[in-house]
């Protein structure tokens, strides 16, 4: 069980350049987000799922896409790189009825990707 | 706009002390508040949270502290130790939908041996 997986650990871009972030979860979470962690400002939501197929906006979703193809995969793209996009970005997974079931809305991250965008 | 605002921004505590973390939040709409424990190069991990009908919860070293008229929360380690040197961070979330978490901006917590 491996729980939440990132692709790649690292990456350095050139500005214009695009790239995608895979996320992949075994533990059959309905419920996907990506976050972006830079200094000062702790986490915050890009896009996040609530099942294959489904994809919404979080709280700073521009330049940045999203897909779902699959429940266990989640895609985080840059179509055009930009120098405020270097960050730290983090994907995690959650079941949908654990607040209902164990009272918690417990979040699994993975262990991040490291964007550089020069 | 930050909706959870989160104090100190770095704490340096002597082994064996106590450490106190501070969250205050706007949203009166937020109704689960856990605090996550993140080490250099890894991932958050969930460490502990609390629901609004309660005031405290404890478990172990670790204790949340909410009051609920004030809109605050606070995480107290007690008998702190070296491996509990991490950054952390408190959120908040509404029920229902897709558990979309608001975070603070993290505290890096260093304890001194």
């Amino acid at each position: 069980n491996a729980g939440v997986t990132q692709t790649p650990k690292f990456r350095v871009l050139k500005t214009g350049q695009s790239m995608t972030l895979l996320c992949a979860q075994d533990m059959n979470h309905e419920y996907m987000y990506w976050y972006r962690q830079d200094p000062g400002m702790g986490l915050r939501l890009i896009h996040y799922s609530v099942g294959e197929g489904t994809t919404a906006k979080g709280e700073v979703p521009d330049g940045y896409n999203v897909s779902r193809l699959k429940k266990q995969n989640f895609l985080l793209g840059l179509e055009s790189a930009a120098p405020s996009q270097t960050s730290v970005y983090f994907c995690a997974s959650s079941y949908r009825l654990a607040r209902d079931l164990y009272g918690t809305d417990t979040q699994y991250f993975g262990p991040g990707t490291r964007l550089t965008v020069l | 706009q930050q909706q959870v605002k989160q104090s100190p921004q770095s704490l340096i505590v002597q082994k064996g002390g106590i450490s106190i973390i501070n969250c205050a939040y706007e949203n009166t709409a937020f109704d689960y508040f856990p605090w996550y424990q993140q080490f250099p190069g890894k991932g958050p991990a969930l460490l502990i949270a609390i629901r609004p009908d309660v005031s405290e919860k404890k478990e172990g070293r670790f204790t949340i502290s909410f009051n609920k008229s004030a809109k605050q929360f606070s995480l107290h380690i007690m008998d702190s130790q070296p491996g509990d040197s991490a950054t952390y961070f408190c959120a908040a979330s509404i029920k229902g939908g897709a558990q979309k978490l608001v975070f603070g901006q993290g505290t890096r917590l260093t304890i001194n041996p």
